[in-house]
C-alpha cells in the first residue's frame, strides 16, 4: 500500500540553525500539507501546498518557515532560524485529487537546544 | 477560527465494555476523518465520512457523521486492550484546503 515517508525521523539542532524536513508524498497525490504537534498537544495545521504554491497557511507559519517541491518528488519544510519553541513532531500529509482523505507520514521529531 | 471539540478527553474502561467518543463543532465541514495515533507516530486513518447522516463500520468500530455535517461519533463495541490509543477527529473547513484537528480522546482499555 502506498505511503508517505519522511526524513529524518529525528533531528537535533542548535537554536538559530536552519533545518530542512523532507517528505515523499504518495505518487499521484497533488495536495501536500505540513502539520506540527508539540508534545502533549493537538495536531496543528501549518501550511497546504497545491500546484506548486502555498494555498493556505496558519498564523504559525511565519517568515521563518518555507515550503517547496524542488524536484517534483520531495516536499520540504525549511525552518530558517530555529527557536526552542519549534521543538515538536512535524508531520507531512498528502491528498489525492478529488479525495477528502489525507494520509500522514510517520513524522520527524525535531528538538531545538 | 473553527474548533473541533472532542469528548471525553480521557476514558478508561474494562475490556468488553462499549464506548462512544464525540467530535463536535458549530461549523459545517466538507468531510470528517477519524484517526488513531500511537505515541511518537503519525495519525493513522480509520475512516472518512462525507455525507450528512452517513454511517460507516470498521469491524467493531461504528462511525457516524451528523445530519448537518457539524459533528461525528465513534462507537466501539466490546473494547479490547488493543484499542488503547489516542483517537483524533479532523475536518476540512468548507471552501478551504485547511484541515483542523480535534483535541483528541485518549482511550485506555484494561484487561
Amino acid at each position: 500500500e502506498p505511503e508517505v515517508t519522511q526524513t529524518p525521523s529525528h533531528q537535533v539542532t542548535q537554536m538559530g540553525q536552519e533545518v530542512i524536513l523532507r517528505c515523499v508524498p504518495i505518487s499521484n497525490h497533488l495536495y501536500f500539507y505540513w502539520y506540527r504537534q508539540i508534545l502533549g498537544q493537538k495536531v496543528e495545521f501549518l501550511v497546504s501546498f497545491y500546484n506548486n504554491e502555498i494555498s493556505e497557511k496558519s498564523e504559525i507559519f511565519d517568515d521563518q518557515f518555507s515550503v517547496e517541491r524542488p524536484d517534483g518528488s520531495n516536499f520540504t519544510l525549511k525552518i530558517r532560524s530555529t527557536k526552542l519553541e519549534d521543538s515538536a513532531m512535524y508531520f507531512c500529509a498528502t491528498r489525492g485529487q478529488g479525495e477528502e482523505t489525507q494520509y500522514f507520514g510517520p513524522g520527524t521529531r525535531l528538538l531545538v537546544l | 477560527t473553527q474548533l473541533l471539540e472532542q469528548s471525553p478527553q480521557f476514558l478508561s474502561i474494562q475490556e468488553g465494555e462499549n464506548l462512544t467518543v464525540y467530535c463536535n463543532s458549530s461549523s459545517v465541514f466538507s468531510s470528517l476523518q477519524w484517526y488513531r495515533q500511537e505515541p511518537g507516530e503519525g495519525p493513522v486513518l480509520l475512516v472518512t465520512v462525507v455525507t450528512g447522516g452517513e454511517v460507516k463500520k470498521l469491524k467493531r468500530l461504528t462511525f457516524q457523521f451528523g445530519d448537518a455535517r457539524k459533528d461525528s461519533s465513534l462507537h466501539i463495541t466490546a473494547a479490547q486492550p488493543g484499542d488503547t490509543g489516542l483517537y483524533l477527529c479532523a475536518a476540512r473547513e468548507s471552501g478551504t484546503y485547511k484541515y483542523i484537528f480535534g483535541t483528541g480522546t485518549r482511550l485506555k482499555v484494561l484487561a
